[in-house]
């Protein structure tokens, strides 16, 4: 697997509570990306990253925000957590070389009560 | 807008049987399209992308620019191909999915 992980894998929290995911990653790839997976969506891209503070929205990016301060790490924040953003999150990498492939965590499942 | 249309939310085949996955897809330029799955507890991977038009695991996938589909194919389905298939377009940068098709393959 590459090098990427995710935390915490599993979070139980109450409606209007802040949260924060956390991506790590030991490849040094330029891009990094969060989704989220829901059944009959797919995955949707919330936001991505193309360098150290630089990123853009995707499709769901209402409710999140997200920082990269470091190669290493890309975070996304639940400023006020609601019901409808449980869900799993994937993040993924990517380099700029070779076959463009996403490498994807292992998600972390989400759980707003 | 949905870039990606999987139609087909689950697919039961028996193993041995052919199997097709659809995928269209909305994009007035060059696509760059991929397929991921992703098996019982494991991580998304990457099954092919079109524009190695290489074969892996027996899968397929034709590009067909004039029906904007990405088809994944494979004449003999195995039970271990059961697994969630993803549909995706890369454009720019940004990797749009679709909602995916269980396969289901039976003994």
């Amino acid at each position: 697997d590459a090098g990427i992980t995710q935390s915490p894998r599993h979070k139980v929290t109450e409606t209007g509570t802040p949260v924060t995911l956390r991506c790590h990653q030991t490849e040094n790839h330029r891009y990094m990306y969060w989704y989220r997976q829901d059944p009959g969506h797919g995955l949707r891209l919330i936001h991505y990253s193309y360098g150290v503070k630089d990123t853009d929205k995707g499709e769901v990016s209402d409710g999140y925000s997200v920082s990269r301060s470091k190669t290493e790490d890309f975070l996304l924040t639940l400023e006020s957590a609601t019901s409808s953003q449980t869900s799993v999150y994937f993040c993924a990498i990517r380099s700029d070389v070779g076959n463009g492939e996403l490498f994807f965590g292992e998600g972390s499942r989400l759980t707003v009560l | 807008a949905q870039r990606v249309t999987q139609p087909e939310k689950l697919l039961s085949v028996f193993k041995g049987a052919p199997v097709e996955l659809k995928c269209n897809y909305s994009y007035s330029g060059s696509p760059e399209l991929f397929w991921y799955v992703q098996y019982s507890r494991q991580r998304l991977q990457l099954l092919l992308r079109h524009i190695s038009r290489e074969s892996i695991k027996g899968f397929t996938a034709d590009l067909n620019k004039g029906e904007t589909s990405f088809h994944l194919k494979k004449p003999f389905a195995q039970e271990e191909d059961s697994a969630m298939y993803y549909c995706a377009l890369s454009i720019f940068n940004k990797f749009y999915f679709g909602s995916g098709t269980k396969l289901n393959v039976k003994p």
